[in-house]
């Protein structure tokens, strides 16, 4: 167990909906960041925060969004789904961007 | 443009031998070196990591070597065990960059390890 904790576990969905990734870092961790993986895209970075501002951003589509609220915790927001977003999301932290960075369990995202 | 590149999907291994653990890098400004170890429906899960002032690193059975010249590193595992086999990722961060908390992956190599 990481420290890390990721709700939903799943997520089932259709074509055009938004849904919303929480994440819930280590306790002390201030950096927060989003991965996506997919079959064929292997473990891409999406975004990070660090202690509730945006640090670093990837290939992280327009539809996406994400922020970090004061109490650390950070929600990755995905909006006018397409089949191509099915994927794992996974949410890690660290103390800062420096550190090694632990991951959370991952949320399975189906969008049908 | 693939970054970080590990060229071997997959290794079967004999338990109690050497598992090695290759991955190559592009980007010289990358200076922080890392591997997770991934099970099926799991996160990754950090294993060790290295500096690029170093050329060692070592944490148990886990050792990892980096070659800055030849953009290399490598972890190796002794003895290995059935437990370790996964999915193993490399990942690199330049981390005086202002993408600093970017970690770019390769894309894994399965590691088999057979009783």
């Amino acid at each position: 167990d990481s420290g890390v904790t990721q709700t939903p576990k799943h997520l089932i969905t259709a074509t055009g909906q938004r849904v919303t990734l929480r994440c819930s870092p280590r306790s002390g961790d201030l950096s927060v960041y989003w991965y996506q993986q997919s079959l064929d895209q292997g473990l891409q970075f999406l975004i990070q925060y660090y202690n509730g501002e945006e640090r670093a951003k990837g290939n992280i589509l327009e539809r996406f969004s994400a922020q970090q609220f004061p109490d650390l915790h950070s929600e990755l927001n995905l909006s006018s789904l397409e089949l191509g977003d099915s994927a794992l999301y996974f949410c890690a932290s660290s103390v800062s961007w420096r550190d090694e960075q632990f991951f959370g369990p991952g949320t399975r995202l189906t969008v049908l | 443009d693939q970054q970080v590149k590990q060229n071997s999907p997959s290794l079967s291994v004999q338990e109690g031998r050497i598992s090695i653990l290759n991955c190559d890098y592009t980007n010289s400004m990358f200076d922080y070196f890392l591997w997770y170890k991934k099970y099926p429906a799991e996160g990754p899960t950090f294993l060790i990591s290295i500096s690029s002032i170093k050329d060692k690193n070592e944490d148990g059975r886990f050792t990892v070597f980096l070659n800055k010249s030849a953009k290399h590193l490598s972890l190796h595992i002794v003895p290995s065990q059935p437990g370790d086999s996964a999915v193993y990722f490399c990942a690199a961060n330049d981390r005086g960059g202002n993408q600093g908390g970017k970690l770019i992956f390769g894309q894994g190599t399965e590691l088999s390890v057979k009783p």
